[in-house]
């Protein structure tokens, strides 16, 4: 099976950074990768999708590139609304697998 | 408006077996491939199995692969994960997760989720 290793798990930051999460799968998935956030007692929901596509209503201060191996979220100037845990996800043949996630805290 | 509304979730004892629903409306659902993924507290999303929109190709992680089994009955317009042998590391958020139409193969609705306690 496919592992997806997200770095760093926590991360600290203030309103109006730059943010950046990285993403590494065990093998190639192409661009077979989306970014999912997730806050308290929430389901999840898709940021991004197929490495770098914005899904409709989220905002434009997220993007996301990579593909292979290597993807990065970025989050270009951090908003209150954005302090939450985020997920990669690949979607290879019929399994997927998340990565462990990493926390987007207050500094 | 689409709606994926899970069921089934409760207190049992290891080595016990239980039933998830998914009830899913406002969308054809008959034409989406389905997923279950689960959330043990404080802990990260695992996905756990995959079915195509006719039931003919299934998935497993191999955490569960043997004990848990999807199906769907798309003339109710649901989704199931039938679980047994549980274990205490069952304990977790199970939601049900509708793929994007065209074979995308991300989630673009999640059910509310339903919560599955195994302990003695």
């Amino acid at each position: 099976d496919i592992q997806m290793t997200q770095s760093p798990s926590t991360l600290s930051a203030s309103v109006g950074d730059r943010v950046t999460i990285t993403c590494r799968a065990s093998q190639s998935i192409s661009t077979w990768l989306a970014w999912y956030q997730q806050k308290p007692g929430k389901a999840p929901k898709v940021l991004i999708y197929k490495a770098s596509s914005l899904e409709s209503g989220v905002p434009s201060r997220f993007s996301g590139s990579g593909s292979g191996t290597e993807f990065t979220l970025t989050i270009s100037s951090l908003q209150p609304d954005d302090f939450a845990t985020y997920y990669c996800q690949q979607y290879n043949s019929y399994s997927r697998t998340f990565g462990q996630g990493t926390k987007v805290e207050i500094k | 408006e689409v709606q994926l509304v899970e069921s089934g979730g409760g207190l049992l004892q290891p080595g016990g077996s239980l039933r998830l629903s998914c009830a899913a409306s406002g969308f054809t659902f008959s034409s989406y491939e389905m997923n279950w993924v689960r959330q043990a507290p404080g802990k990260g999303l695992e996905w756990l199995s995959y079915i195509s929109t006719s039931g003919s190709t299934i998935s497993y992680a191999d955490s569960v692969k043997g004990r848990f089994t999807i199906s769907r009955d798309n003339a109710k317009n649901s989704l199931y994960l039938q679980m047994n042998s549980l274990r205490a590391e069952d304990t977790a958020v199970y939601y049900c997760a509708r793929e994007v139409a065209g074979g995308g193969s991300w989630f673009d609705s999640w059910g509310q989720g339903t919560l599955v306690t195994v302990s003695s």
